[in-house]
């Protein structure tokens, strides 16, 4: 069975700072991955997704994702945060066989402060 | 009105109440989804549909029952629930059930059990 674990609970950071949100995965077989944002009051919003081809993703808002095989890692990179970005970050995977469904982390808070 | 839809917004109940939260996605997809997200908790997946059909019971009380009359409506009727019960409940939805189809979710139905 799949699972997600993200490293981090919490990361603080400040404006106009490089930030990255890590996330490792567990599968036996090939999986995608995403990324998504949860604002306060909200639901979920996709933010990239890795489904195959370049391991470098590229999402909305700046962000992009590197898919790692051997590290079996997907971590969120963005190279200048703003305070806008202060929200809850979800990784996700699902599995091409068997169960399809997404597994997800426990979330990264990510607070930005001026 | 595009996106997924969740009504009502927020809800307080007794243990003893019947009540039914709504979802209405409004992009043609044909999976919807039902989650609870409990405080630092992950997203728990709770039931899934697929073209109408059900196809993912995970292992969730009988006190919560999922209705899907088309693929554009789903519901969770609840009663006699317990104060564990209290999270925000998200609906989303896919194109279809591929693992490869990202998900589009409502802003949720923040749950309250007296």
């Amino acid at each position: 069975a799949q699972s997600v674990t993200q490293l981090d609970s919490q990361v603080p950071v400040f404006e106009e700072a490089p930030v990255e949100l890590r996330c490792n995965y567990s599968s036996s077989v090939s999986v995608y991955l995403f990324w998504y944002v949860q604002y306060p009051n909200q639901g979920l919003q996709l933010l990239l997704k890795y489904l195959s081809g370049s391991t470098l993703v590229k999402g909305i808002n700046g962000f992009e994702a590197e898919f790692n095989k051997s590290q079996t890692s997907f971590h969120l990179r963005k190279p200048s945060v703003h305070i806008s970005d202060t929200a809850e970050y979800f990784c996700a995977v699902s599995e091409n066989t068997g169960r399809r469904a997404l597994t997800f982390g426990s979330g990264t808070r990510l607070q930005v402060q001026p | 009105e595009t996106g997924v839809t969740q009504t009502p917004r927020h809800l307080v109940m007794g243990m003893t109440n019947k009540k039914s939260l709504k979802c209405e996605q409004h992009l043609g997809h044909n999976a919807m989804y039902w989650y609870k997200q409990s405080a630092k908790k992950p997203l728990e997946l709770m039931f899934v549909y697929n073209f109408k059909e059900q196809t993912e019971n995970n292992s969730v009380p009988s006190r919560f029952s999922p209705e899907c009359p088309n693929s554009s409506h789903l519901f969770l009727h609840l009663h006699t629930l317990q104060p564990e019960d209290s999270a925000l409940y998200l609906c989303a939805s896919s194109q279809d059930g591929g693992a490869h189809q990202p998900q589009h979710f409502g802003d949720g139905t923040r749950l309250s059990i007296l």
